[in-house]
C-alpha cells in the first residue's frame, strides 16, 4: 500500500516555543491530508483537513492560529503547533488520501509524532 | 451524537480466537471500518462493512454487524503473536464526511 513518513517520530520542546511536524506520502500524491490528535487511552480525532493548494478546514474546537497547517505540494504537509503549552502534549497522526474528500478506504496513515511539551 | 466504545484491553492465548466488540450510537452510519496499529506504525486498514452488510469474513477475520444494536465486532481466528496491537473501530456516514475513531482495544497475546 501507500506510504505516509512523519518526521520527526518524537519532539519535546519547551513551553511557549513552535515545533514543526511534516508529514509526506512517498509514493503517492496526497491530495487530501488530514491531521489527527490522539491522547492516552482516547480515540483520534480529526484536527483539520487540508487540501493542497488550499487553506485547511479546521474541525470545530480547533484552533487555528495554534495549529497552523500548510499543503504546499502533493507530497507534503506541516504541522506547526505555536507558542507550545503542556496541554498540546499529546499523539499527532497524519494521513493521506488519493482522492478529495474523506474515503477512508482510501487514506494512507503516517506512523505518528509525540510531542511533549515541558 | 457520534460515539464509538470499545474496551480498551483484551488479552487472548494464542491460537484461540479473539473478539473485539465496538458499540457506535449513529444509525445513519454507512461505513464501519476496522484498522490495526502496531507500535510505531501508522494505522493500518484491516477490513471494513457496508451497514447494508451483516457479516463479511477475510482469512482469518470476521466482521459481524448488528445494526438494530448498534453492535460491530472483529474476531481472529487462531491468534497469532504477530496479532498483537491495538485495533480501532470507526464510523462515517458518507464518503466524504470524517472518520469517528473509538478509542482502540489493546489485544494482548499470551504464550
Amino acid at each position: 500500500g501507500a506510504v505516509v513518513s512523519q518526521h520527526p517520530s518524537r519532539v519535546i520542546c519547551k513551553s511557549g516555543t513552535s515545533v514543526k511536524i511534516e508529514c509526506r506520502s512517498l509514493d503517492f500524491q496526497a491530495t487530501t491530508m488530514f491531521w489527527y490528535r490522539q491522547f492516552p487511552k482516547q480515540s483520534l480525532m480529526l484536527m483539520a483537513t487540508s487540501n493542497e493548494g488550499s487553506k485547511a478546514t479546521y474541525e470545530q474546537g480547533v484552533e487555528k492560529d495554534k495549529f497552523l497547517i500548510n499543503h504546499a505540494s502533493l507530497t507534503l504537509s506541516t504541522l506547526t503547533v505555536t507558542s507550545a503549552h503542556p496541554e498540546d502534549s499529546s499523539f499527532y497522526i497524519c494521513s493521506g488520501s488519493l482522492t478529495q474528500g474523506a474515503d477512508p478506504y482510501e487514506q494512507y496513515f503516517g506512523p505518528g509524532t509525540r510531542l511533549t511539551v515541558t | 451524537g457520534e460515539d464509538v466504545e470499545q474496551s480498551l484491553f483484551l488479552s487472548v492465548r494464542e491460537g484461540d480466537s479473539s473478539v473485539i466488540n465496538c458499540t457506535y450510537t449513529d444509525s445513519s452510519s454507512t461505513y464501519l471500518y476496522w484498522y490495526k496499529q502496531e507500535p510505531g506504525a501508522g494505522l493500518q486498514l484491516l477490513t471494513y462493512i457496508f451497514s447494508n452488510m451483516d457479516m463479511k469474513q477475510d482469512q482469518r477475520l470476521t466482521v459481524l454487524l448488528n445494526k438494530k444494536d448498534k453492535h460491530l465486532s472483529l474476531r481472529i481466528a487462531d491468534t497469532q503473536t504477530g496479532d498483537s496491537a491495538i485495533y480501532f473501530c470507526a464510523e462515517v456516514m458518507n464518503r466524504d464526511d470524517k472518520i469517528i475513531f473509538g478509542k482502540g482495544t489493546r489485544l494482548h497475546i499470551l504464550p
